[in-house]
């Protein structure tokens, strides 16, 4: 029961680029996307979310991109800078229930100095 | 600032042997959560309380997995008796007034069962 999918585990990008980490989902009945990046040791900490009312949300050098025909989601880092090597995961929620989130297995993003 | 403070950090336990996992929240929230993460795995839904009762359950909350709110502040995950299969990070979330608001992790409390 994969309903969020993460293809990439892994990505390096030298300091200063673009990342760029994509999430896929199935469930046509999410409404509410999320990233949250993860050092070892801590808890899942909240970048950004997404409403599916939107097609774009951006926080600071931080953009999260929804594509709903594809349920593809993208989160956009830039400049990126090597405190933002850390794990992150992408969660999505449906509007009725409890809010409860779906993860995504997640991709370990290495920014190099 | 961390809005959740979980304790303890690390738990180890025999096998069989019950164990409390306790999330105390800085401020008045109203949805609970627990998640666990079984190592090199993905973050997994355990159950949701709100207004002092279970809203909603995974298949992995089975019988042996119980939450409360004792005293109205700190919030617990009571495993019964524990199986191997238990040892992960457990991780407590809180939102405040609105379910449409992110929701807020602890550092998570590391449960090894020997």
């Amino acid at each position: 029961d994969q309903q969020v999918k993460q293809n990439s585990p892994s990505l390096s990008v030298q300091e200063g680029r673009i990342s760029i980490l994509n999430c896929d989902y199935t469930n046509s009945m999410f409404d509410y996307f999320l990233w949250y990046k993860k050092y070892p040791a801590e808890g899942p900490t909240f970048l950004i979310s997404i409403s599916s009312i939107k097609d774009k949300n951006e926080d600071g050098r931080f953009t999260v991109f929804l594509n709903k025909s594809a349920k593809h989601l993208s989160l956009h880092i830039v400049p990126s800078q090597p405190g933002d090597s850390a794990v992150y995961f992408c969660a999505a929620s449906e509007a009725s229930g409890t809010y409860k989130y779906i993860f995504g297995t997640g991709t370990r993003l290495k920014v190099l100095a | 600032e961390p809005e959740v403070t979980q304790t303890p950090s690390h738990q180890v336990t025999q096998m069989g042997q019950e164990v409390i996992l306790r999330c105390v929240p800085i401020s008045n929230h109203l949805y609970f959560y627990w998640y666990r993460q079984i190592l090199g795995q993905k973050v997994e839904f355990l159950v949701s309380f709100y207004n002092n009762e279970i809203s909603e359950k995974s298949e992995i909350f089975d019988d042996q997995f119980s939450v409360e709110r004792p005293d109205g502040s700190n919030f617990t995950l009571k495993i019964r008796s524990t199986k191997l299969e238990d040892s992960a990070m457990y991780f407590c979330a809180i939102t405040q007034e609105d379910k449409n608001q992110p929701q807020h992790f602890g550092d998570g409390t590391r449960l090894s069962i020997l």
